[in-house]
């Protein structure tokens, strides 16, 4: 069975810290995907990343960044220098190779105050 | 904006009604999803559909049922309502059948109230 932990139902920061987002996942698949979505209070689900198994270099991408490692089964998120704007719910979801469904973590609210 | 267009975006109905609720996928995608997103049960997987086909099911009640058209839209058919029921409804696409290489992406949901 797949399974992803989001641990940390609510984080608030002030705006300009660093937060990171916990996502720890089980699964016995040897190929699988990890993916990051977000929610913004307007309701949609925006994609962020995904990564597969295969792949452990780790990724920036502005001022986002993710970590994953195999050996602790995790694959976290930070925002650097956070912002108003990143004020939203983020989910960490998994998919294994032959599979079509994603399995969501329970999600993450952030709420970035000025 | 993800390219996936959902409608209606908001529905309000009673008990024990019927509802359909609509989603185009992105040019070129031949997989449609079905998530329903609620409060007790978080973000669940409820049926895809490729390229006409049902490929893969999830928790989806028997009283909801869905299918993909020709020209690669899809319906979502809730019927016999429950308050339970209420919740936001994402379809995503993909352009294969199975979503592993690469992502999916989500519309802008339906949202149902049921009363």
């Amino acid at each position: 069975a797949q399974k992803v932990t989001q641990a940390q139902t609510e984080i608030s920061v002030v705006e300009k810290e660093d937060v990171t987002l916990d996502c720890v996942y089980e699964t016995r698949d040897t190929t699988y995907y990890l993916f990051w979505y977000k929610q913004p209070p307007s309701g949609e689900l925006v994609f962020l990343i995904r990564r597969n198994s295969f792949d452990e270099q780790n990724e920036i991408s502005g001022r986002y960044s993710w970590n994953f490692q195999k050996s602790t089964s995790s694959f976290n998120f930070t925002i650097t220098a956070s912002q108003v704007v990143d004020s939203a719910v983020y989910f960490c979801a998994l998919l294994f190779n032959a599979g079509n469904m994603l399995t969501f973590g329970g999600g993450t609210r952030l709420m970035v105050k000025p | 904006d993800s390219g996936v267009t959902q409608t209606p975006k908001h529905l309000i109905t009673a008990t024990g009604q019927r509802v359909t609720l609509r989603c185009s996928p992105r040019s070129g995608d031949l997989s449609v999803y079905w998530y329903q997103q609620s409060l007790d049960q978080g973000l669940q997987f409820l049926i895809q559909y490729y390229n006409g086909e049902e490929r893969a099911k999830g928790n989806i009640l028997e009283r909801f049922s869905a299918q993909q058209f020709p020209d690669l839209h899809s319906e979502l058919n809730l019927s016999s309502l429950e308050l339970g029921d209420s919740a936001l409804y994402f379809c995503a696409s993909s352009p294969m059948g199975t979503s592993g290489r690469s992502e999916q992406y989500f519309g802008p949901g339906t949202r149902l109230t049921v009363t």
